[in-house]
């Protein structure tokens, strides 16, 4: 089974900072990494697929990046709605998620 | 407008069973490969299975094996998850979910 580990699990950051969360996968998943957005007691909602498609009219601050292991989800300057917690999930191989990112602002 | 939505859950005693059942429309259903994903209170995003366009193929997280069923029917849009032997550990918000849609989630509490 693939693992993904995911970091870090608390960040603090200010308005418009530049934020980056991370995750890794115990293998190679190629390109298949989705990132979600969770917000306080709603279902999760999907930011990036396919480690760098932004999905249909999520705002372009939000990006992703990587290949094989590693891969990235920024946040180009950080907006008060952008408070929630954040998943990866890979789809190679079955799904897997992350264990999640709270992210709130300092 | 895409919606999926559960129904089914509630509370039920260790032991039992429960059957969810996932409503999609606003999309071609058939054309997404299906699951369910489950969040304990407070705790992370867990897949527990998924089901492929036809139905033909069915996968399971290893803490579901041989007690839980995926299902779908394509005529009536819908999925299904078909829950035996329930234990304690169950006890989540369980979401329909096809990567791009997901649905706002059912309760199940497992308890005496």
């Amino acid at each position: 089974d693939i693992q993904m580990t995911q970091s870090p699990s608390f960040l603090s950051a200010s308005v418009g900072d530049r934020v980056t969360i991370n995750c890794k996968a115990s293998q190679n998943i190629n390109k298949y990494l989705d990132w979600y957005q969770q917000k306080l007691g709603e279902a999760p909602k999907l930011l990036i697929y396919n480690t760098n498609s932004l999905h249909t009219g999520i705002p372009s601050r939000f990006s992703g990046s990587g290949s094989g292991t590693d891969f990235t989800l920024t946040i180009s300057s950080l907006q008060p709605e952008d408070v929630a917690t954040y998943f990866c999930l890979q789809h190679n191989s079955g799904w897997t998620f992350g264990g999640g990112t709270k992210l709130e602002l300092k | 407008e895409v919606q999926l939505v559960e129904s089914g859950g509630g509370l039920v005693q260790p032991g039992r069973s429960m059957k969810l059942s996932c409503a999609a429309s606003g999309f071609t259903f058939s054309d997404y490969y299906m699951a369910w994903v489950r969040q304990a209170p407070k705790k992370g995003l867990e897949w527990v299975a998924s089901i492929s366009y036809e139905g033909s193929s069915t996968y399971y997280g290893d803490s579901v094996k041989g007690r839980f069923t995926i299902s779908r029917d394509n005529a009536k849009s819908t999925l299904y998850l078909q829950m035996n032997s329930l234990r304690s550990e169950d006890t989540a918000t369980y979401y329909c979910a096809s990567r791009p849609y997901w649905g706002q989630g059912v309760m199940v509490t497992v308890s005496s």
